[in-house]
């Protein structure tokens, strides 16, 4: 059982480049999330997906965009990098109920040069 | 105003010390209240969790809550080396509208806990 997996765990981007993070879970959960963290600003949310088949904007989605693959997986897209972008990245997933706990990846580091 | 507000610290302890981290919110929807634990380099992992006004122990560990005060608590007793960490609170919703799928996190407290 190997939880919230993210890959990859870093990466360098020029400005403009476009990636794709990778995120799965095995815990057959619901609910995913996207989070960028960066120093002084916490931990806020991209995108989430409440259940599969559906995504909605969180609270810093610009820039960004996702797709709920199927139940295990929650892919994040920056389609042209910017040096804006450059953050840490966590992936999370919880069972759905608002008393289950939010597990989470070990992180994307990403800098945009 | 945020809806969650934390104080980042930096907070130093000696080892053994009683430590007392901090979070205030406005929103009084949040009905559910996490703390996280960040090792350096790591994802958070949750720590403790409670729902209701009052106190909750763990080991070494309180949450506590005021809803009347829109205030939350995390107390660590006899505090370690190995505690060193940034403390998140977290908060969530009852459903509506979808919002119990969703955490607001305060920015965290980075603690460090010397020998």
């Amino acid at each position: 059982n190997a939880g919230v997996t993210q890959t990859p765990k870093f990466q360098v981007l020029k400005t403009g480049q476009s990636m794709t993070l990778q995120c799965a879970q095995d815990m057959n959960h619901n609910s995913m999330y996207w989070y960028r963290q960066d120093p002084g600003m916490g931990l806020r949310l991209i995108y989430y997906s409440a259940s599969e088949g559906t995504t909605d904007k969180g609270e810093v989605p610009n820039g960004y965009n996702v797709s709920r693959l199927n139940k295990r997986e929650f892919s994040l897209r920056l389609e042209s990098a910017a040096p804006s972008q450059t953050s840490v990245y966590f992936c999370a997933s919880k069972a759905g109920r608002a008393t289950d706990t939010q597990y989470f990846g070990p992180g994307t580091r990403l800098t945009v040069l | 105003q945020k809806e969650v507000e934390q104080d980042p610290g930096p907070l130093s302890v000696p080892e053994g010390a009683i430590v007392s981290l901090n979070c205030t919110y406005s929103n009084s929807a949040f009905q559910y209240f996490m703390w996280y634990r960040q090792y350096s380099r790591k994802g958070p992992e949750l720590l403790m969790y409670t729902y209701s006004s009052g106190n909750k122990e763990d080991g070494r560990f309180t949450a506590q809550v005021d809803k009347s005060s829109k205030y939350i608590s995390l107390f660590i007793r006899d505090s370690q080396p190995s505690d060193s960490a940034t403390y998140l609170c977290a908060m969530s919703a009852e459903n509506s509208g979808g919002s119990n799928y969703k955490l607001t996190f305060g920015k965290g407290t980075l603690l460090t806990v010397n020998p």
